[in-house]
C-alpha cells in the first residue's frame, strides 16, 4: 500500500526553526516527485514546491522561494519541509503529496497531478 | 501567476441530482488541470487529472471536461459521500489552485 505518513503537530514560537517530515512507503521513493502544499486555517490550497528524491532536484513556487527548504533522505525514504525562522503567518496545515499522474514538462518543471497525500501536519506559531 | 477562479463558491444540490462545478484559468493551461475533493479534517483526494482522466478508484459518476481556460467537473448523480469542498489546480506552469467550491446538500 502506498503511504505518506507525516510527522505530528508542532507548536513553536516566532523565530524558532522547524523541520517536518513525510515518510514514504509502498513505492520506489526515488522515482516520483513529492510536493508540499500549504493550507492556512479556513483557507484554500497553496502549492509550495516539489522535490525529486532520486537526485534531489527541487523546485519552489516563487511565493515560497527563500521562505522554506525542501529536502529528502533516500536512505530513510523521507521528505522534509523546513523553516529557519518561523513567523506567525506560517501557522497552517502542511501536506506532502506524491506527484505521479498526468506528468508534463513545462517551464516551471516536471509537474502533474498529486495522487497520494499525507495526512497533514499542523504547525502553530505563537508567542 | 495563473489565477484559477472557481464558480460558484457554494453549490446546493439534492442527492441523486447532477452537480456542475466550473473552473476558469486566467490564461491557457492546455489540459494540465486536476480536480481534488476535500472533506473536513481530511487531506485532499485527487479526482481528475489531465482535465478529463479519472484517477484510480474514482467512481464513473465523476467526470471532467474542458481545455484551455474553461473547465468543468460534473458529478452525475450525487451520493451523500460526495458533499465536500472541490478544488481545481492547474499545473501548466507554477501550480495554482482555485479558491474552491463547497458542494452542500440542498
Amino acid at each position: 500500500e502506498v503511504q505518506l505518513v507525516q510527522s505530528g503537530a508542532e507548536v513553536k514560537k516566532p523565530g524558532e526553526s522547524l523541520k517536518i517530515s513525510c515518510k514514504v512507503s509502498g513505492y520506489s521513493f526515488t522515482s516520483y516527485w513529492i510536493g508540499w502544499v500549504r493550507q492556512m486555517p479556513g483557507k484554500g490550497l497553496e502549492w509550495m514546491g516539489i522535490i525529486y528524491p532520486g537526485d534531489s532536484d527541487t523546485r519552489y513556487s516563487p511565493s515560497f522561494q527563500g521562505q522554506v527548504t525542501i529536502s529528502a533522505d533516500k536512505s530513510i525514504t523521507t521528505a522534509y519541509l523546513q523553516w529557519s525562522s518561523l513567523k506567525a503567518s506560517d501557522s497552517a496545515m502542511y501536506y506532502c503529496a506524491r506527484q505521479s499522474v498526468g506528468i508534463v514538462i513545462v517551464p516551471a518543471g516536471i509537474l502533474g497531478g498529486m495522487d497520494v497525500w499525507g495526512q497533514g501536519t499542523t504547525v502553530t506559531v505563537s508567542s | 501567476e495563473i489565477v484559477m477562479t472557481q464558480s460558484p463558491a457554494i453549490l446546493s444540490v439534492s442527492p441523486g441530482e447532477r452537480a456542475t462545478l466550473s473552473c476558469r484559468a486566467s490564461q491557457s493551461v492546455s489540459s494540465n488541470l486536476a480536480w481534488y475533493q476535500q472533506k473536513p479534517g481530511q487531506a485532499p483526494r485527487l479526482l481528475i487529472y489531465g482535465a478529463s482522466i479519472r484517477a484510480t478508484g474514482i467512481p464513473a459518476r465523476f467526470s471532467g471536461s474542458g481545455s484551455g481556460t474553461e473547465f468543468t467537473l460534473t458529478i452525475s448523480s450525487l451520493q451523500s459521500e460526495d458533499f465536500a469542498l472541490f478544488y481545481c489546480q492547474q499545473y501548466n506552469n507554477w501550480p495554482t489552485f482555485g479558491q474552491g467550491t463547497k458542494l452542500e446538500i440542498k
